[in-house]
């Protein structure tokens, strides 16, 4: 199966800052990847998907980019809604696997 | 708009076996596929499977292989997954998900004797 490693586990931002999030796939995934939000006790949230195209309502200051292993989300100035944890998932592959994540938290 | 509402919480012993419920709505429930993930306590997500809602065709992950099935009802526009011999380490919150846009808002299971 393929393996997603995201990194920092961790990314400590002040509000307003830029946030950048990695997500490295074991092989190629193509544009197949989303990227989720997720915030306690709640189901995650589709931000972006084929790599990169915003969801349906989804600030503008989310972003994604990337193709084959390599991929990037970038939060341009976050609000405090942004912190949470952040996971990517491919869906070019059968089992779709996830990243363990990246929680961005308030500097 | 389309929703996912799942069953309630449930509480399990070992070796028992658990059916999560996931009604659709606002939305035409044969063109879609409907994936399950669990999240253990701190864990990342974990994909199960997935079925096909017009077709009913299935697919699972080798983890869960033998011990999970997924059904749907089309009238009920409703998708099901059972999950057997459970243990200790199946203790989550599984999700049911329509492709990658819309998600249940999760049902904890939790496996104790």
């Amino acid at each position: 199966e393929i393996v997603m490693t995201q990194s920092p586990a961790t990314l400590s931002v002040s509000p307003g800052e830029r946030a950048t999030l990695s997500c490295r796939a074991s092989q190629s995934v193509s544009r197949n990847l989303v990227w989720y939000q997720q915030k306690p006790g709640q189901a995650p949230r589709l931000l972006i998907y084929g790599a990169s195209t915003r969801a349906t309502g989804i600030p503008a200051r989310f972003s994604g980019s990337g193709s084959g292993t390599e991929f990037t989300l970038t939060i341009s100035s976050l609000q405090s809604e942004d912190f949470a944890v952040y996971y990517c998932q491919q869906y070019d592959n059968w089992p779709r696997t996830f990243g363990q994540g990246t929680k961005v938290e308030i500097k | 708009q389309a929703q996912l509402v799942q069953s309630g919480a449930e509480v399990k012993k070992p070796g028992a076996s658990v059916q999560v419920s996931c009604k659709a709505s606002g939305y035409t429930f044969t063109q879609f596929a409907m994936h399950w993930v669990r999240q253990a306590p701190g864990q990342r997500l974990e994909w199960m499977g997935w079925i096909h809602g017009g077709s009913g065709d299935t697919k699972y992950s080798q983890r869960f292989q033998g011990r999970v099935t997924i059904t749907r009802d089309t009238s009920a526009t409703t998708a099901y997954m059972e999950l057997s011999s459970l243990r200790s380490e199946d203790t989550a919150v599984y999700y049911c998900a329509r492709g990658e846009d819309i998600w249940g808002q999760g049902t904890l299971v939790t496996v104790s004797s």
